[in-house]
């Protein structure tokens, strides 16, 4: 039973341009969610989160929103550059708990 | 301010054999979650480690236990090793046992079963 969902295993996008990456999920009980980037041969590194009571966080470059009575998060990466090639993942967790539910990952290339 | 490290980085067993992977957490940082990442998957998450105490399990056999000790660093023992417990196996600290905080990966332990 996949709880986090990230359909696109691959996006390419021009320099410059917005790369809009989607997560959905599907239990309702999650009300924190993160964004991860993931680089060959190294850990997961923290990008951007966000609780449920907001529906919008931006932190430079990224901004992530939330759409809670669709299940839907995104990640946008404006603009995109190409050290942003990398492999994204979204994960979700309840307050109440301890552990991160992750997505399958979503493989971004930036083409110069 | 050190981050997570992991070690070793690669590691070959064999069918049956056990190993142990280590884990430095961040400065700080109290909690240490481990995750395994099978090929062109998420990390799915084995279990956490708060004040020494295990404070919640995924879907793993027993035969995944772990240890953090009084400096919060932490191991991960398998034993009786199967072909399918190759995988990526990453570390991640954070401040407090709970969700709702962010969680810093190290950079990982490649697992091969032969």
């Amino acid at each position: 039973d996949q709880q986090v969902k990230q359909n696109s295993p691959s996006l390419s996008v021009q320099e410059g341009r917005i790369s809009i990456l989607n997560c959905d999920y599907t239990n309702s009980m999650f009300d924190y969610f993160l964004w991860y980037k993931k680089y060959p041969a190294e850990g997961p590194t923290f990008l951007i989160s966000i609780s449920s009571i907001k529906d919008k966080n931006e932190d430079g470059r990224f901004t992530v929103f939330l759409n809670k009575s669709a299940k839907h998060l995104s990640l946008h990466i404006v603009p995109s550059q190409p050290g942003d090639s990398a492999v994204y993942f979204c994960a979700a967790s309840d307050s109440g708990t301890y552990k991160y539910i992750f997505g399958t990952g979503t493989r971004l290339k930036v083409l110069a | 301010e050190t981050g997570v490290t992991q070690s070793p980085t690669h590691l070959i067993k064999t069918r049956g054999q056990q190993v142990t992977l280590r884990c430095s957490s961040q400065s700080g940082h109290n909690t240490v979650s481990w995750y395994q990442q099978a090929l062109g998957q998420g990390p799915q998450f084995i279990f956490q480690y708060y004040r020494e105490e295990e404070n919640g399990r995924g879907n793993f056999p027993p035969r995944f236990s772990g240890l953090q000790f009084p400096n919060y660093s932490s191991e991960l023992n398998v034993n009786a090793l199967e072909l399918d417990d190759s995988a990526l196996y990453l570390c991640a600290s954070s401040l407090e046992g709970r969700g709702g905080t962010e969680a810093f990966f190290g950079q990982g332990t490649r697992l091969t079963v032969v």
